[in-house]
């Protein structure tokens, strides 16, 4: 089943915080986020797994809540740079699957 | 290191005709995924291979199907097109060799069907 983001889409200007959200219905093992930029390919930001492993770019943080089954992207002091739609993939499989759902994504826009 | 690259980059083709799609992976990489994007679905797995095995497939109709080849260079193929399989398709590649990998996904192939 196809994980739900929030919000949808969301505006900041230069410097502002904003959290994106991911939540599943199933339990999850992985969840892994990328961003998209219009006419490009998804790029890697974060994988989080099940038992508190991280993997990701320096830059970019993020939290998994095992329980809740939901994933929250943290992005602090926002670049013009970071426009683009965050993805988030989740897998309800164990290690060894890359089979993964994505949510339908969240546009980010950032102004000047 | 050069990264995944797709060919064609774009494709257009009438109903009924079927495709072959290409996808080159990282130098190194043995994983390649697959994946279709339209606009009402996002993102969808299509299938994954790894060392010349199909190790994981989306819920998609036998029409889609894949290879990968000893180079781990990967080929998608759709038969007997359909509207609806106009989109954008991706192929991602991942190492797959220390457990969870991030994916790293070419350009894609725009197909248009007509």
């Amino acid at each position: 089943q196809q994980p739900v983001q929030s919000p949808q889409a969301v505006i900041l200007r230069e410097g502002e915080d904003a959290v994106i959200n991911c939540s599943s219905s199933k339990a999850l093992y992985s969840v892994h986020w990328y961003r998209q930029k219009h006419g490009e390919a998804p790029v890697f930001l974060m994988i989080l797994l099940k038992g508190g492993e991280q993997k990701g770019h320096e830059k970019i943080s993020a939290s998994f809540n095992e329980k809740k089954q939901q994933s929250s992207l943290y992005l602090t002091a926002s670049q013009l740079s970071y426009s683009g739609t965050y993805f988030c993939g989740t897998s309800d499989s164990g290690a060894g699957s890359y089979q993964l759902t994505f949510g339908k994504g969240t546009k980010l826009s950032v102004i000047p | 290191k050069a990264g995944v690259t797709q060919t064609p980059r774009y494709l257009i083709k009438t109903r009924g005709q079927q495709v072959t799609l290409s996808c080159s992976p990282i130098s190194g990489h043995r994983s390649v995924s697959w994946y279709q994007q339209t606009p009402g679905q996002g993102l969808q797995f299509l299938f994954e291979y790894f060392s010349e095995t199909q190790r994981n497939k989306g819920n998609f109709p036998g029409r889609f199907s894949g290879r990968q080849f000893s180079n781990s260079r990967s080929e998608m193929n759709v038969s007997t097109l359909e509207l609806g399989d106009s989109a954008l398709y991706l192929c991602a590649s991942s190492p797959r060799d220390r457990g969870y990998n991030e994916q790293f996904f070419g350009p894609g192939t725009r197909l248009t069907v007509l």
